[in-house]
């Protein structure tokens, strides 16, 4: 699996954009880049995943470097519902399919 | 809703015990993946079932033990439980990725499990 680094905390005012940067230097070729986030007390939740071009949802953007070493999940206007932990997490096509989550970054908006 | 249900949302039991956790995935997909999540340790892979069949194994004790019937339920098994047990216990489940209709995987809302 590939390692990912994240910063472990981020802070946002809310109604502006936020770039939530992740490195996975040693992703490999066929390695989707998946994003998840978690809210206090419940589930993960997808956001939004891709594998080389830029990918846009109505939840939020995603930045991939050329390299494919590093990614931005980009929230377009941070709202107080966007507090959360998030996740980047590169995920193996074909297998187990399996998402190992890492320590995530926790972002928190403020009014 | 998500769609993956699990239940019971809480339980409390004692140690020695065991207990049954149970998740209902999402329509049509096939995959449901387990998951611990404790204070200390994260977000960890148990498990992966397909279509009945196991798929992957990640930090699963041998306390644990799951299945996925020919509905597609599966149920996670914990037997001599420890007060390290105690845990939040997701499920998720999805299609294969390799189908047009990924969409990414679907986490349930989680059983919080106590041991006391």
């Amino acid at each position: 699996d590939a390692k990912t680094t994240q910063p472990n905390s981020m802070e946002s005012n809310e109604e502006e954009p936020v770039h939530l940067p992740c490195n996975h230097s040693t992703i490999s070729g066929t390695d989707y880049i998946h994003w998840y986030r978690q809210l206090p007390s419940q589930g993960p939740e997808y956001v939004i995943h891709g594998l080389t071009s830029n990918v846009n949802n109505r939840m939020a953007s995603l930045a991939i470097a050329e390299d494919r070493k590093s990614s931005t999940l980009i929230l377009h206007r941070a709202t107080l519902r966007d507090a959360a932990v998030y996740y980047c997490i590169p995920r193996t096509q074909g297998g187990s399919e399996k998402l190992v989550f890492g320590k995530g970054t926790k972002l928190t908006v403020n009014p | 809703d998500s769609g993956v249900t699990q239940t019971p949302k809480h339980l409390i039991t004692a140690t020695g015990q065991r207990v049954t956790l149970r998740c209902s995935p999402r329509s049509g997909d096939l995959s449901v993946y387990w998951y611990q999540q404790s204070l200390d340790q994260g977000l960890q892979f148990l498990i992966q079932y397909y279509n009945g069949e196991e798929r992957a194994k990640g930090n699963i004790l041998e306390r644990f033990s799951a299945q996925q019937f020919p509905d597609l339920h599966s149920e996670l098994n914990l037997s001599s439980l420890e007060l390290g047990d105690s845990a939040l216990y997701f499920c998720a489940s999805s299609v294969s990725a390799g189908t047009l209709r990924f969409g990414g995987y679907t986490f349930g809302s989680g059983t919080r499990l106590t041991v006391v």
